[in-house]
């Protein structure tokens, strides 16, 4: 149980493009789901909280206008990195907390490698 | 001071040793904690988790909190190469984030 899915997992896009990338929750419903990057060597950073049903919550420092966060179902967040650049190359990876879970734990999905040239 | 503090490593250990990781957290108001292992290039996996003081044992696994001193361990028994990863300490403080460590690179040798 417990299963996070994204889509795509790799993507290549050429600077000035939009890309979407999918976060699903396979097997349990999920109100809140969120979204990190990880940039090389470096830890988690946590970029929003999506809601389902209402407006994410994005960290300090994180453009709300490039990374447009839609939470439509119980089970579907997506993630548009509008306008991308080269610096927008990131893995970017959403968690998902289920619902009837224990100790509001979050399961992540495998991640989304973006190579923008 | 770093909310959630981790000694970022590497730790080295020779294969069937105990593998001790430490990670300290700022907030006494924080109410569970988590362990993730991220191998390179992946994606955080579950370990465990624990939000009462004490032990939590799991296969090779135990989580160990200590909320006075503020502090959670995981130790892995019985190291094998395949535990090589990064490490991660989360600490759910406001009931919605976690706030992750920099995580702690732990190295099995066989």
């Amino acid at each position: 149980g417990a299963v996070v899915s994204q889509h795509p997992s790799w993507v290549i896009c050429k600077s000035g493009t939009s890309v979407k990338i999918e976060c699903r929750s396979l097997d349990f419903q999920a109100t809140t789901m969120f979204w990190y990057r990880q940039f090389p060597k470096q830890s988690l950073m946590l970029m929003a909280t999506s809601n389902e049903g209402s407006k994410a919550t994005y960290e300090q420092g994180v453009e709300k206008d490039k990374f447009l966060i839609n939470h439509a179902s119980l089970t579907l967040s997506t993630l548009t990195v509008t306008s991308a650049h080269p610096e927008d190359s990131s893995f970017y990876i959403c968690s998902a907390r289920d619902l009837a879970g224990v100790a509001d734990t979050q399961y992540f999905g495998p991640g989304t490698r973006l190579t923008v040239l | 001071q770093k909310e959630v503090e981790q000694n970022s490593g590497p730790l080295s250990v020779p294969e069937g040793a105990i593998a001790s990781l430490n990670c300290t957290y700022s907030d006494r108001g924080s109410q569970s904690f988590f362990w993730y292992r991220q191998y390179s290039g992946k994606s955080p996996e579950l370990i465990m988790f624990i939000y009462s003081n004490g032990d939590k044992e799991d296969g090779r696994f135990t989580a160990q909190l200590n909320k006075a001193s503020q502090y959670v361990s995981l130790l892995i028994r019985d190291s094998q190469p395949s535990d090589s990863a990064t490490y991660l300490c989360a600490v759910n403080r406001d009931g919605n984030k976690l706030v992750f460590g920099a995580g702690t690179i732990l190295r099995v040798k066989s």
